[in-house]
């Protein structure tokens, strides 16, 4: 079983809300992570958004817009990256990744499509 | 402001290797660790190990180690990442990128250097 799973694709409405989701293997518990989100366009570099611990323990990468955000599901086990208001630049491939086993382990990836 | 350049692409022999660097500019190189990332074709991002600049200590992932070499030039701000043993499946875009010690905040990345190995 895949340390982190994401599903392969997701698709969203313009203005509407994307939640991706990153389910952390069952033996893993989410509580103890910080979970972080990158985001990758076509031809571009990966570009870290956030990562997200709890509300008390987290942060942003300056310049990213306060409609993308981050939580977790406890009962799911499993890291959110929430996008609100959706825009059609938002399309892109996002990963999360955390810090597992003195390793960086990365998410499959979600393609968000913005239609 | 902060910058990552990499070094042009390569083109490998299988059981070569290659050599790319990632030159530092707009903050104090020794004050950030250095991380190395791929992507191969229709691939996802694959951690490949991290350095700090200032000591040359040095993490790998278990996938590569034996076969990958990270190293610096504090003098020249420009770190390096070596991968020998080349196969077609180390065909990829390999990006460098910065973040504080011991968080993930990968805050700068360099532009990709893709290095195809073809026979």
């Amino acid at each position: 079983q895949a340390v982190l799973t994401q599903p392969p694709s997701l698709s969203a409405s313009p203005g509407a809300s994307a939640s991706l989701t990153c389910t952390l293997r069952s033996d893993i518990n989410v509580a103890f992570y910080s979970i972080h989100w990158l985001q990758q366009k076509p031809g571009s570099p990966p570009q870290w958004l956030l990562r997200y611990k709890s509300d008390s323990d987290n942060r942003q990468n300056s310049g990213i817009p306060s409609r993308f955000s981050g939580s977790k599901d406890a009962s799911a086990n499993a890291g959110i990256l929430l996008i609100s208001g959706l825009q059609s630049e938002d399309e892109a491939e996002y990963y999360c990744m955390i810090w597992e086993n003195n390793a960086w382990v990365f998410g499959g990836g979600t393609k968000l499509t913005v239609l | 402001q902060v910058q990552l350049v990499q070094s042009g692409a390569e083109v490998k022999k299988p059981g070569a290797s290659v050599k790319v660097s990632c030159k530092a500019s707009g903050y104090t190189f020794t004050d950030f660790d250095i991380n190395w990332v791929r992507r191969g074709t229709g691939q996802g991002l694959e951690w490949m190990g991290w350095m700090n600049p200032n000591t040359g200590d040095t993490g790998y992932a278990q996938k590569f180690r034996g076969r990958v070499i990270m190293t610096r030039d504090t003098s020249a701000s420009t770190a390096y990442m070596e991968l020998s043993s080349l196969t077609s499946d180390d065909t990829a875009v390999y990006f460098c990128a910065r973040n504080p010690p011991r968080t993930g905040d990968f805050d700068s990345w360099g532009q990709g250097t893709l290095v195809s190995v073809s026979s």
